[in-house]
């Protein structure tokens, strides 16, 4: 099993729908997760971090985590073409202490 | 203008070369990060360094070498025995010693074998 599995891209979605992003991992003790976004070329950027089960919101995005089920998940609301790139999954290792990425899913907003 | 630079932008290595990646930043930084992308991958750890004068191996530190000399620099050479290294580097920054802090990216190295 890999350590950290995302849904595989593309996903396609008009502009102004909803984007669902999903994570599973494999270790059961971490607590930190975090969500880069990486547009075609350039280096990845921090969006949002989560720590505790339930639903945290910024702005467009909300981040879900649900450690029962290992599972995190990222939501973009009224989604836009300048949200286009490539979404990636990190949780927090606490051995190794490290962050192990996912493979990233890529996300085109049509307009 | 703080922030982490890496340079050169493009690199080309000929069969049986050392290179070596720049990485620096002037945010005061504690620990400091390479990664390794591949087409269609996620990052992952080569080296990271937590404090001046240490390092420690990643996930696939074979054929790489780092130093830490200065708390702004941390230079990446990949070393000849590293056989397939086209791929896009990343360099990181944390402001603590915890990968857990937000990780700061510089621009990245796509180095090429030729």
């Amino acid at each position: 099993q890999k350590e950290v599995e995302q849904n595989s891209g593309p996903l396609s979605v008009p502009e102004g729908a909803i984007a669902s992003l999903n994570c599973t991992y494999s270790d059961r003790v971490s607590q930190s997760f975090f969500w880069y976004r990486q547009y075609s070329g350039k280096s990845p950027e921090l969006i949002m971090s989560i720590y505790s089960n339930g639903d945290k919101e910024d702005g467009r995005f909300t981040a879900q985590l649900n450690k029962a089920s290992q599972y995190v998940s990222l939501l973009i609301r009224d989604s836009q073409p300048s949200d286009s790139a490539t979404y990636l999954c990190a949780p927090y290792y606490n051995q190794g202490g490290k962050l192990i990425f996912g493979q990233g899913t890529e996300l085109s907003v049509k307009p | 203008d703080g922030g982490i630079t890496q340079s050169p932008k493009y690199l080309f290595r000929k069969e049986g070369q050392n290179v070596t990646l720049s990485c620096e930043q002037n945010l005061n930084h504690d620990a400091m990060y390479w990664y390794r992308q591949d087409p269609g991958q996620g990052l992952r750890l080569i080296y990271y360094s937590q404090i001046v004068n240490d390092f420690q191996k990643g996930d696939i530190a074979e054929g790489y070498s780092v130093s830490r000399e200065k708390k702004e620099s941390f230079p990446l050479t990949v070393t000849s025995a590293q056989k397939n290294p086209t791929a896009f580097y990343l360099c990181a920054s944390t402001p603590g010693d915890s990968a857990a802090d937000t990780q700061y990216f510089g621009p990245g190295t796509r180095l090429t074998v030729l």
